[in-house]
């Protein structure tokens, strides 16, 4: 599979329930974000986690990184109407100096039902 | 909150037309990149450029492509020769040194339509 792999690539659930969300990456990096984007616009920016870092918080965002596996998991609890989107999550690879491209994973489309 | 800026928001140009797209970065930032998105596909890596000058590009980003900060303000995306497959929206995006160093901010982005 290819650099920044999000699973599942769609996932539907019920406000109020938890939505879990899922990225594979292949080579090391130094920092791994994650991005919303509702349909058909930009690009917002929701939280970066850096490699040294195992877990991060944001509101009702809980992002995990575990370098062995090269994976994280973007957690958003209490859903709400709002939050339906397709989330990404994108990579910096490994330099010296960072501030280097991302690479964008496929997205998983979330859609929250009401 | 500062935030980057696009502008037109869509733009639909013949096939062989020259096309320049226009982004404002947030004003302290640094470091600005341009990527794109065909519809239904991934976001794509364009160019990434430093201290007024490109300091990586993709394979995407050939001799029709080029990237100028003509002044303290801008920063803009040219394509001499429009075809067909490069009909996508593209994203502007900008970052810093400092505290929030690595964060990239995009823009809206600018849908542009090739026909």
């Amino acid at each position: 599979s290819q650099q920044g792999e999000e699973d599942p690539q769609a996932l539907s659930i019920q406000e109020g329930e938890n939505a879990t969300m899922n990225c594979s990456y292949k080579t090391s990096i130094n920092n791994l974000q994650w991005y919303r984007q509702n349909s058909g616009r930009g690009l917002v920016h929701l939280i970066l986690i850096r490699s040294n870092e195992r877990e991060k918080h944001s509101g009702r965002l809980r992002v995990t990184l575990d370098t062995s596996k090269k994976s994280s998991s973007l957690l958003i609890t209490a859903s709400r109407a709002a939050d339906t989107a397709s989330y990404f999550c994108a990579t910096d690879a490994s330099g010296n100096f960072g501030n280097e491209k991302l690479t964008f994973g496929t997205g998983t489309r979330l859609t929250i039902i009401p | 909150e500062p935030e980057v800026t696009q502008t037109p928001s869509h733009q639909v140009t013949q096939m062989g037309q020259e096309v320049i797209l226009r982004c404002v970065p947030i004003s302290n930032h640094l470091y600005f990149y341009w990527y794109r998105q065909i519809l239904g596909q991934k976001v794509e890596f364009l160019v990434s450029f430093y201290n007024n000058e490109i300091s990586e590009k993709s394979e995407i980003f050939d001799d029709q492509f080029s990237v100028e900060r003509p002044d303290g303000s801008n920063f803009t995306l040219k394509i001499r020769s429009t075809k067909l497959e490069d009909s996508a929206m593209y994203f502007c995006a900008s970052s810093d040194s400092g505290a929030v160093k690595d964060t990239q901010y995009f823009g809206p982005g600018t849908r542009l339509t090739v026909l």
